[in-house]
């Protein structure tokens, strides 16, 4: 048990820029979750998978966010023409879907300048 | 929509110290809480279940309480230590979607001081 890996941990792009995070869950874990954090605030629900598929979007989810599991495995959240207020902390996280304990990745800064 | 809060918002305690922290929701129609912890600039650690049917979760130090119709949570930390210092986060999994994401509160920053 490796835990939840994301990369990069810090990413600063320009506005305009299209950006992507990975997230490796715990290699047992068939649900896979996206939270986006600001600063002083809890983080804030994504969306969600099970396996490859893609179960529920939040509306926070603009039509510029897009999310893929591929085969169940990694995941990818894609951001494209970022904007200042996308500047944020993305975080991924794990669970089984028999089990109630949800791991969380370290997360991934991203600014947008 | 359900709203999560927490209070207080930071606190600052001497070591040894007994401490609780306040969290309220505004829907009662929950399937559990957690209480997580987390570190400056890091992820989340969960702490504490509470499914909707309990009442309270211990684990060493920690106690967490749930009373579900009030929409209120407590967590208890005895005999504080400068290790406990975090951010401390409430979350609750509306009902309607079995408990599939979370709703997060603002999170109470606590420093306990050596």
């Amino acid at each position: 048990d490796t835990g939840v890996s994301q990369d990069p941990r810090h990413k600063i792009t320009k506005r305009g820029q299209n950006v992507t995070f990975r997230c490796d869950p715990i290699s047992e874990h068939n649900r896979l979750y996206w939270y986006r954090q600001t600063l002083g605030q809890g983080p804030e629900f994504l969306t969600y998978f099970q396996n490859e598929a893609q179960l529920e979007k939040s509306r926070l989810l603009s039509d510029r966010f897009s999310a893929e599991r591929p085969k169940g495995s990694f995941s990818t959240l894609e951001i494209q023409r970022t904007e200042q207020g996308d500047s944020a902390m993305y975080l991924c996280a794990s669970r089984q879907s028999s089990g109630n304990t949800i791991y969380f990745g370290e997360g991934s800064w991203l600014t947008v300048v | 929509k359900q709203e999560v809060t927490q209070i207080p918002a930071a606190l600052s305690v001497p070591e040894g110290e007994n401490l609780v922290l306040n969290c309220s929701f505004t829907d009662s129609a929950i399937y559990n809480l957690q209480w997580f912890r987390q570190d400056p600039g890091k992820g989340l650690t969960s702490l504490l279940l509470i499914q909707s049917s309990q009442r309270e979760q211990t684990s060493g130090r920690l106690n967490a309480s749930l009373d579900k119709s009030s929409g209120r949570s407590t967590l208890y930390i005895a005999a504080s230590q400068p290790g406990d210092s975090a951010t401390y986060l409430c979350a609750v999994s509306p009902r309607d979607n079995y408990g599939q994401n979370f709703v997060f509160g603002p999170g109470t920053r606590l420093s306990v001081l050596p």
